[in-house]
């Protein structure tokens, strides 16, 4: 399968425990992006890397939330002392052409 | 007032029916139109793009822009049982270094029941 794969799927923890999610985007995709997604809503941009050069940053990332894509491949993105409003699905996206993003299946984190 | 407005729905129609989609904006820098389909627990999968304003088809899908009223579309032909899940539209402008951001709607729940 060559698309977009995330790690893991679903993630239980609890209130105060930092978390780490991996994205291992599509081989040719130099830009990768993270989003979050809730009940009933669309996906809210959360960060933007392009090859490895974290370009955009959303307000949603708060000082406890960090990402990082070395050497350019996969993808990690980091909570750290998680609350019960982290709970969501973690979307990661990866794209040749800006407009033309390939979701992977998302990881679902709950926070008990 | 948010950026990306869009029914939630849900939207319930026969198979067979034509479906009509659609989503308003208010950030006329907006210039690429998106709609995606998400089935349940699954990631977003891109559907049909386009660029400015006007139409594009591909299958049983067109897509409709018309960036005078800021209002977009998408129509469904024919439509199938497989075809219910969430549609939602983003679209984005031109940002700095070239990113591209997307702002997406909240989605429309879509059921086609035989």
């Amino acid at each position: 399968d060559t698309g977009v794969s995330q790690d893991p799927r679903h993630k239980i923890t609890k209130r105060g425990q930092n978390v780490t999610f991996r994205c291992d985007p599509i081989s040719e995709h130099n830009r990768l992006y993270w989003y979050r997604q809730t009940l009933g809503q669309g996906p809210e941009f959360l960060t933007y890397f392009q090859n490895e050069a974290q370009l955009e940053k959303s307000r949603l990332l708060s000082d406890r939330f960090s990402a990082e894509r070395p050497k350019g491949s996969f993808s990690t993105l980091e909570i750290q002392r998680t609350e019960q409003g982290d709970s969501a699905m973690y979307l990661c996206a990866s794209s040749l052409r800006p407009y033309e993003q390939f979701f992977g299946p998302g990881t679902r984190l709950t926070v008990l | 007032q948010k950026e990306v407005e869009q029914d939630p729905g849900p939207l319930s129609v026969p198979e067979g029916a034509i479906v009509s989609l659609n989503c308003t904006y208010s950030n006329s820098a907006f210039q690429y139109f998106m709609w995606y389909r998400q089935y349940s627990r699954k990631g977003p999968e891109l559907l049909m793009y386009t660029y400015s304003s006007g139409n594009k088809e591909d299958g049983r899908f067109t897509a409709q822009v018309d960036k005078s009223s800021k209002y977009i579309s998408l129509f469904i032909r024919d439509s199938q049982p497989s075809d219910s899940a969430t549609y939602l539209c983003a679209m984005s402008g031109v940002a700095s270094g070239g990113s591209y951001i997307p702002t997406f709607g909240r989605g429309t729940s879509l059921i086609v029941h035989p």
